[in-house]
């Protein structure tokens, strides 16, 4: 069974940081993309950013490129998101996502909430 | 950046009524759709993929259909389970996008 379970998540201040953890279980994370998909409380679903199976390939939305970083760790079978310069907005809950080889979001993680609050 | 728009964005039904949601991209994106449920709560569960290919272990009451810009999720008999809020997503191209949802209400 493919699971995906998301740490690191909490209250964090305006121009803080935060990592965020996913270890994925029933499945080898080096065979897939991997992905982060936000929620802001009460909104829709924002993608946020995608990883190549070997972290060679990475793309971000526009409104966290500079300030998030997506990197895995294959031989741990997990994959991050450190997140940094963290502003109001940045407020959500965040999802680590398994990349079916055609490209849509085919598995989710339970997600972590992020609170940036001063 | 492609637009994903969805109608309607709340949706009342029944108990056993078949309704439709649409979901209009900005450019075309062949069939590059995906469509999703969510329960208040929990996390989005994939419903259709390449806009109309049922993912394994969805009820076949479900079902997506569309290429190019206009894409639509119908379901037919509703069941009390399927209240939810439903998205689209394209990842056709970067960065990938989704509606703002529909909320699908119980009349």
């Amino acid at each position: 069974e493919v699971q995906l379970v998301e740490s690191g998540g909490g209250l964090v201040q305006p121009g803080g940081s935060l990592r965020l953890s996913c270890a994925a279980s029933g499945f080898t994370i080096s065979s897939y993309w991997m992905s982060w998909v936000r929620q802001a409380p009460g909104k829709g679903l924002e993608w946020v950013a995608n990883i190549k199976q070997d972290g060679s390939e990475i793309h971000y939305v526009d409104s966290v490129k500079g300030r998030f970083t997506i990197s895995r760790d294959n031989a741990k079978n997990s994959l991050f998101l450190q997140m940094n310069s963290l502003r109001a907005e940045d407020t959500a809950v965040y999802f680590c996502a398994r990349i079916d080889r055609s490209g849509y979001t085919k598995d989710w993680g339970q997600g972590a909430l992020v609170t940036v609050s001063s | 950046d492609i637009q994903m728009t969805q109608s309607p964005s709340t949706l009342s039904a029944s108990v056993g009524d078949r309704v439709t949601i649409t979901c209009r991209a900005s450019q075309s994106i062949i069939s590059d759709l995906a469509w999703y449920q969510q329960q208040p709560g929990t996390a989005p569960q994939l419903l259709i993929y390449k806009a109309s290919n049922l993912q394994s272990g969805v009820p076949s009451r479900f079902s997506g259909s569309g290429s190019g810009t206009e894409f639509t999720l119908t379901i037919s008999g509703l069941q009390p389970d399927d209240f939810a809020t439903f998205y689209c997503q394209q990842y056709e191209r970067y960065p990938y996008t989704f509606g703002q949802g529909t909320k699908l209400e119980i009349k």
